[in-house]
């Protein structure tokens, strides 16, 4: 079955760049999402196609797709970022989920 | 605006059944599909299924073959997950979700199913 891979947490100080990748077998033929999580709370698209931002996500969320890995980056991060992040693919009519990284923000 | 409304939390005993209704209201319910994701506590999101409300059709995870079924009732713009056997392990939170451009969007606020003796 079709797998993706994501760190288990990244770690980034206020205002710098924190970059999650995701990992798949030619993961860059298929579209990817991105959701952020936060505590008690319900999952939320942030990126969508790759690379498409959601009416309402600061601009600072960016997306890529290529190859084997997809990206999500977050330029200048906001304490208010901190939040678990989970990659999503779809593969043989399936929803694939990564295992999540965690984002600290310190 | 979009929104999906999920049933209220529920205690079940192993070996029982649960039913967990999804009401979507600011769309036209037949026209996206509903897919099922459950978490576990502390754990990462676990895809369950997805169904078309127009036709019915659904696909389910292997993993939950034989033992999950989603229906839905047009009439109410409603969709629901049938859990069946239930054990310890399927303890979590429970979340429809509509798919919309490849993703998941928008989420329930998710239903929360215990499981014990």
């Amino acid at each position: 079955s079709y797998e993706l891979t994501q760190p288990p947490s990244v770690s980034v100080s206020p205002g710098q760049t924190a970059s999650i990748t995701c990992s798949g077998d030619k993961l860059g033929d298929k579209y990817a999402c991105w959701y952020q999580q936060k505590p008690g709370q319900s999952p939320v698209v942030v990126i969508y196609q790759d690379t498409k931002r959601p009416s309402g996500i600061p601009e600072r969320f960016s997306g890529s797709n290529s190859g084997n890995t997809a990206t999500l980056t977050i330029s200048g991060t906001q304490a208010m970022d901190e939040a678990d992040y989970y990659c999503q693919a779809w593969d043989s009519s399936t929803v694939v989920f990564g295992g999540g990284t965690k984002l600290t923000v310190l | 605006q979009v929104q999906l409304v999920q049933s209220g939390a529920e205690v079940k005993k192993p070996g029982a059944s649960v039913k967990v209704s999804c009401k979507a209201s600011g769309y036209t319910f037949t026209s996206y599909d509903i897919n099922w994701v459950r978490q576990a506590t502390g754990q990462g999101l676990e895809w369950m299924g997805w169904m078309n409300p127009n036709s019915g059709k659904t696909g389910y995870a292997q993993k939950f073959q034989g033992r999950v079924t989603m229906t839905r009732n047009t009439s109410i713009s409603t969709a629901y997950m049938e859990l069946s056997s239930l054990r310890s392990e399927d303890t979590a939170m429970y979340y429809c979700a509509r798919y919309y451009s490849s993703c998941l969007d928008p989420w329930g606020q998710g239903t929360l199913v215990t499981v014990s003796s």
